[in-house]
């Protein structure tokens, strides 16, 4: 059973177009993230939620918009996709105050903007 | 601003040797370190996640050091095999808040059969 799942795996658009990453967790976990890793496997991070609120937001262009229609659930909207947005999309999850404070990942998203 | 700085960026070893990696961070002021693991195209899977409060843990032929007040981590592997070969990621978490991970850039392996 997949801890935290993503959907699409592979996910190729045209410059302009909108798409959605979506990201879900069965871990009961409170806390979720998006991190980026670019073409030079850094990986950085996007956003936070805890509880369904936003909680970190990084210095990321407002074309991106996540999503967290419940705890379980955090989901990435891009708008007007720019070369540059091509990149692995990572997904994560933790328990805030949890004893480890593990996060665990999703196995990504790649996203190819031609 | 924390900074995570792994050295060195690429290792190549024969099978068997037993080797270290290492990891560095600019404010000491962290709440846990996590040692990842990432083969090509693939996700993450954690290794091994040390507190603040503790100065080693192991996992089978892993084991991973803590030096907080100097900044450091490391992560030793010993009786290196082929299967290792992946991109070994160090990441810390800040001590305020459920804040996110700040990764270092990772140290990709190969051993050698």
């Amino acid at each position: 059973d997949t801890a935290v799942s993503q959907t699409p795996k592979y996910l190729v658009t045209q410059m302009g177009n909108d798409k959605s990453i979506k990201c879900e967790q069965n871990l009961g976990h409170d806390t979720m993230y998006w991190y980026k890793q670019d073409s030079k496997k850094f990986l950085k991070i996007m956003f936070s939620y805890n509880n369904k609120e936003l909680i970190i937001n990084e210095t990321v262009p407002n074309r991106f918009s996540p999503k967290s229609p419940d705890k379980a659930h955090l989901n990435l909207h891009i708008n007007s996709l720019e070369l540059g947005d091509s990149a692995v999309y990572f997904c994560a999850s933790s328990q805030f105050g949890g004893a480890l404070n593990i996060q665990y990942f999703g196995a990504g998203t790649r996203l190819s903007v031609l | 601003k924390q900074e995570v700085t792994q050295i060195p960026a690429a290792l190549s070893v024969p099978e068997g040797e037993n080797l270290v990696l290492n990891c560095s961070f600019t404010d000491s002021a962290i709440y846990n370190l996590q040692w990842f693991r990432q083969d090509p195209g693939k996700g993450l899977t954690s290794l091994l996640l040390i507190q603040s409060s503790q100065r080693e843990q192991t996992s089978g032929r892993l084991n991973a050091s803590l030096d907080k007040s100097s900044g450091r981590s490391t992560l030793y592997i010993a009786a290196s095999q082929p299967g290792d070969s992946a991109t070994y990621l160090c990441a810390v978490r800040g001590s305020s808040g459920n804040t996110p991970l700040v990764f270092g850039k990772g140290t990709r392996l190969s051993v050698i059969a």
